[in-house]
C-alpha cells in the first residue's frame, strides 16, 4: 500500500457520460497530480494541486475538471466521454521527500 | 524548460544479462532524479533516487549515479530476471518537488 488511494479501480461507461475520479494523498502531502497514461501514449501530466489550488496545467482538455477539498482529497471529472478517453488514471501525491503513485483507474469508455 | 530523455524500447535481454536503460535530462538549477517501475497492471512505484550529483541510487540490484557533468542518470543492473519485466520511467524533480517531468517510459522484456 502506497498510502496514496484511488477509487474506483475500475470504471465503465458509455461514451457522452460523466465520471469522477477520486484520490486520497498520501497523509501530509499538500500536493496532488493526476496523469493519463493510454496504451500507446506513455504518462501524460494534466494538471497539479497544492493544497486546494491549482499549480500547474499539462495536456488536460477542457472536458477534463479537477479540483481540491480541504481535506486534500483530489477529484478529477471526465465529461463527454468519448472511446479515445479510455485509459489509466494515476494520481500521485508529493511531499518533502517522496513522490508516491496509487495504484491507479482503469476507464473503460464504450 | 525540463526534459527527460529515454532510450527507446522495448529491450528484450535474456536472463542474466547486464542491463542499461539510458537517461539524459535537461534542467535548470539542481533537479533530483528518479526511476520508477511499473509492473504489468500496477501503479508506479519508486525504485531509486539521487538528489545530488555523484549520489548513486539503488535498490533490488538496480542502480544508478546521478552524474551532473553528462546530465544522465543510467539505470543498470548486472543481472537480470524475468520477474524485472516491467516499464522503467526516469523522472526529474525540481523546485521542491513542484515540478516533475517524467520520461517516456521503456519497456523492459526480460526472457528465459
Amino acid at each position: 500500500d502506497s498510502g496514496v488511494t484511488q477509487t474506483p479501480k475500475h470504471l465503465i461507461t458509455a461514451t457522452g457520460q460523466r465520471v469522477t475520479l477520486r484520490c486520497s494523498p498520501r497523509s501530509g502531502d499538500l500536493s496532488v497530480y493526476w496523469y493519463q497514461q493510454s496504451l500507446d501514449q506513455g504518462l501524460q501530466f494534466l494538471i497539479q494541486y497544492y493544497n486546494g489550488e491549482e499549480r500547474a496545467k499539462g495536456n488536460i482538455l477542457e472536458r477534463f475538471s479537477a479540483q481540491q477539498f480541504p481535506d486534500l482529497h483530489s477529484e478529477l471529472n471526465l465529461s463527454s466521454l468519448e472511446l479515445g478517453d479510455s485509459a489509466l488514471y494515476f494520481c500521485a501525491s508529493s511531499g518533502v521527500e517522496s513522490y508516491t503513485f496509487g495504484s491507479g483507474t482503469r476507464l473503460t469508455v464504450v | 524548460g525540463n526534459s527527460v530523455t529515454q532510450m527507446e524500447g522495448p529491450v528484450t535481454l535474456s536472463e542474466e544479462a547486464f542491463l542499461t536503460i539510458n537517461c539524459t535530462y535537461t534542467a535548470t538549477g539542481y533537479p533530483s532524479l528518479f526511476w520508477y517501475v511499473q509492473y504489468p497492471g500496477e501503479g508506479l512505484q519508486l525504485l531509486l533516487k539521487a538528489t545530488k550529483a555523484d549520489d548513486k541510487g539503488s535498490n533490488k540490484g538496480f542502480e544508478a549515479t546521478y552524474r551532473k557533468e553528462t546530465t544522465s542518470f543510467h539505470l543498470e543492473k548486472g543481472s537480470v530476471q524475468v520477474s524485472d519485466s516491467a516499464v522503467y520511467f526516469c523522472a526529474l524533480f525540481s523546485g521542491g518537488y513542484q515540478k516533475v517531468t517524467f520520461g517516456t517510459g521503456t519497456k523492459l522484456q526480460v526472457i528465459p
